[in-house]
């Protein structure tokens, strides 16, 4: 079974600020998902990282997979209060004949950002 | 931009009913999947389909439970007697093709057994 720990669980910042998100897992993902949930919506798919290193950004949100494809980071820079949401990291694995993408979530950030 | 879309968007149902909950995947898609995501939980895996056919389920995924692609548009997941536990957002999500790893996730429906 594929688990993927997510931290932190709630983070309350001031507007400027930065904050990082970790997620994590003993098991390799073929690729590495970023959402962003609203409530009572379904997941919105900020960025994918495939390749173990990769680095990517979107504005001031920066995305990284950890060498050996187990984990991940979301970085953001100079937060703003429209940046408060849910955030998840979802792990995929694609096998052969065995496995066709089914996404592992993790438990998700609650992030506030205070004006 | 294509979306993947779900209907209803709420539903509500006794116990023991059968219930169809329908998708939309966004076209020329070739991967779809089904979630399920408990109030205040994470986002579970359901099934996976591919080729008119079950690819992968989850332990969560029995014989209550089935899907279908009828046409080249919907999907859709029944559940064939609903029981308290079923209540949750039910999120389709279809995913292009062997080397795209992107899944995009519709807008969920919520379905409550009473």
């Amino acid at each position: 079974t594929q688990l993927l720990e997510q931290s932190p669980q709630f983070l309350s910042i001031q507007e400027g600020e930065n904050l990082t998100v970790y997620c994590n897992s003993s098991s390799v993902f073929s690729s590495l998902q970023w959402y962003r949930q609203e409530p009572g919506e379904g997941p919105v798919l900020l960025v994918t990282v495939v390749t173990g290193g990769e680095v990517k950004k979107l504005k001031r949100l920066t995305f990284q997979f950890g060498d050996a494809r187990k984990d991940s980071s979301l970085h953001i820079t100079a937060a703003q209060p429209g940046d408060t949401g849910l955030y998840l990291c979802a792990g995929g694995w694609i096998a052969g004949g065995t496995s066709y993408g089914k996404l592992t979530f993790g438990q998700g950030t609650i992030l506030t950002v205070h004006p | 931009e294509p979306e993947v879309t779900q209907t209803p968007s709420h539903q509500v149902t006794q116990m023991g009913q059968e219930v169809i909950l329908r998708c939309v995947p966004i076209s020329n898609h070739l991967y779809f999947y089904w979630y399920r995501q408990i109030l205040g939980q994470k986002v579970e895996f359901l099934v996976s389909f591919y080729n008119n056919e079950i690819s992968e389920k989850s332990e969560i995924f029995d014989d209550q439970f089935s899907v279908e692609r009828p046409d080249g548009s919907n999907f859709t997941l029944k559940i064939r007697s609903t029981k308290l536990e079923d209540s949750a957002m039910y999120f389709c999500a279809s995913r292009p093709g062997l080397a795209k790893y992107e899944q995009y996730f519709g807008p969920g429906t919520r379905l409550t057994v009473t």
